[in-house]
């Protein structure tokens, strides 16, 4: 356990659904990401929060809208999701302290239909 | 743009041998530079890290070297075991941000 923890671990969805993938960390840490993991890509940084404000978006559709309520919990809401967004998610936390690891999640495996 | 470069994409190795992957960054504002090995299911795990200031840091059979000015550093692991077969992640990140640039990863396999 790496202290991050993701629900749901498997997620299918049709096109037209909308569900949302939750992330959540009781670290202390300030900064969040959402990666997206697809089969041989590189981790595709998605989303950055530091203290629950966003500081990165790495152009990404606005199918996919996160939220960060507090420091400790970040939201990926799906909506009108493609076949090729079918991807593993994960979430990662990290310190203050720069460099610093960062500790991922076990993923969600999402599976657009 | 890939920030952080990373080969080979695939990797076999022999019980007992020595695995090398290898890795190029361009942005000189990187100063942290972390590996990842990612079992199947599972989230990426830290496995080493290297700062710039040393130019080898070594924990147990895994080694990271890092040659500054041809901006490359590299992962070893002595006396490869089965157990070690996994996906490897470079990373870099810069001290000015919260971004972790990764590289395209990889699947390292020990055969028996």
């Amino acid at each position: 356990e790496t202290g991050v923890t993701q629900t749901p671990r498997h997620l299918v969805m049709g096109m037209t659904n909308k569900k949302s993938l939750k992330c959540e960390q009781h670290l202390g840490h300030n900064a969040m990401y959402w990666y997206k993991q697809s089969a041989k890509k590189p981790l595709e940084l998605m989303f950055v929060y530091n203290f629950k404000e966003q500081t990165e978006n790495n152009s990404v559709p606005s199918r996919f809208s996160p939220e960060c309520p507090n420091s400790s919990h970040l939201f990926l809401h799906l909506h009108t999701l493609q076949p090729e967004d079918s991807a593993l998610y994960l979430c990662a936390s990290r310190g203050a302290r720069v460099n610093t690891e960062a500790f991922f999640g076990q993923g969600t495996r999402l599976t657009v239909v | 743009q890939q920030q952080v470069k990373q080969s080979p994409q695939s990797l076999i190795v022999q019980k007992g041998g020595i695995s090398i992957i290898n890795c190029a960054y361009e942005n000189t504002a990187f100063d942290y530079f972390p590996w990842y090995q990612q079992f199947p299911g599972k989230g990426p795990a830290l496995l080493i890290a290297i700062r710039p200031d040393v130019s080898e840091k070594k924990e147990g059979r895994f080694t990271i070297s890092f040659n500054k000015s041809a901006k490359q550093f590299s992962l070893h692991i002595m006396d490869s075991q089965p157990g070690d077969s996994a996906t490897y992640f470079c990373a870099a990140s810069a001290n000015t941000g919260n971004q972790f640039y990764f590289g395209t990863g990889t699947s390292l396999t020990v055969i028996p």
